[in-house]
């Protein structure tokens, strides 16, 4: 079955403690990104990759971090977390193209205290 | 900068009834258009694309139209139902080479049975 899948679903975590949010997709996907949504906001894309070692700012990338090593794998890290990322993120994979669809992950629910 | 716009206020309509929601856009000229549907707390899902030189597109009880003179897409779900309540959420990519998916804060249908 293609799917994305994060983990954790939900975490809840003290402000400056390192934590990584894992993304893999088994669609053989070129292009994921990250995005976060915030109640009145909407969602917002923090980073995206467009290949194994390409990484790019989205709109909200202050505080995050990202990697692609490898093509199905696609970690959100977030070095120092702070209240304000207190959020739901959703890592998402699409074959790349203007015309495709976006697959999204399950989410993951972050608190921050 | 580009925006897209879709109502923030629920739609509350009653079962056997068609949906209509809308979707506006600005200081954006986009070659295809999607709709997703999105649950709480869960990922959104893709329902439709459609293109610029598509008028209409249609997939089971649902319908999109384009008019990218007036820069809108309405979406329709035709004899709803119960089942189909949830946030509905227009999309388009940006015009630069990140593939960015631009959302619109989404639209909250309550069908009533």
């Amino acid at each position: 079955e293609a799917q994305v899948t994060q983990n954790p679903r939900y975490l809840i975590t003290v402000t400056g403690k390192k934590l990584t949010v894992t993304c893999s997709q088994n669609m053989n996907h070129e292009y994921m990104s990250w995005y976060r949504q915030d109640p009145g906001l909407g969602l917002r894309q923090i980073y995206y990759s467009m290949n194994v070692e390409v990484t790019d700012k989205g709109d909200v990338p202050e505080g995050y971090k990202v990697s692609r090593k490898e093509k199905r794998n696609f970690p959100l890290i977030l070095e120092s977390p702070s209240p304000n990322q207190t959020s739901l993120y959703f890592c998402a994979s699409t074959m790349g193209g203007r015309d495709t669809e976006a697959f999204f992950g399950q989410g993951t629910r972050l608190t921050v205290v | 900068s580009q925006k897209i716009e879709q109502n923030s206020e629920a739609l509350n309509i009653q079962e056997g009834k068609t949906a209509t929601l809308t979707c506006n856009y600005t200081n954006y000229s986009p070659a295809y258009l999607q709709w997703y549907r999105q649950d709480p707390g869960r990922g959104p899902v893709f329902l439709l694309l459609i293109r610029e030189n598509e008028k209409e597109k249609r997939k089971e009880r649902l319908k999109v139209t384009f008019d990218t003179t007036l820069k809108q897409s309405l979406f329709h779900i035709t004899a709803s139902q119960p089942a189909d309540s949830a946030t509905y959420l227009c999309a388009l990519r940006g015009m630069d080479s990140s593939y960015k998916l631009i959302f619109g804060s989404g639209t909250r249908l309550l069908v009533r049975p």
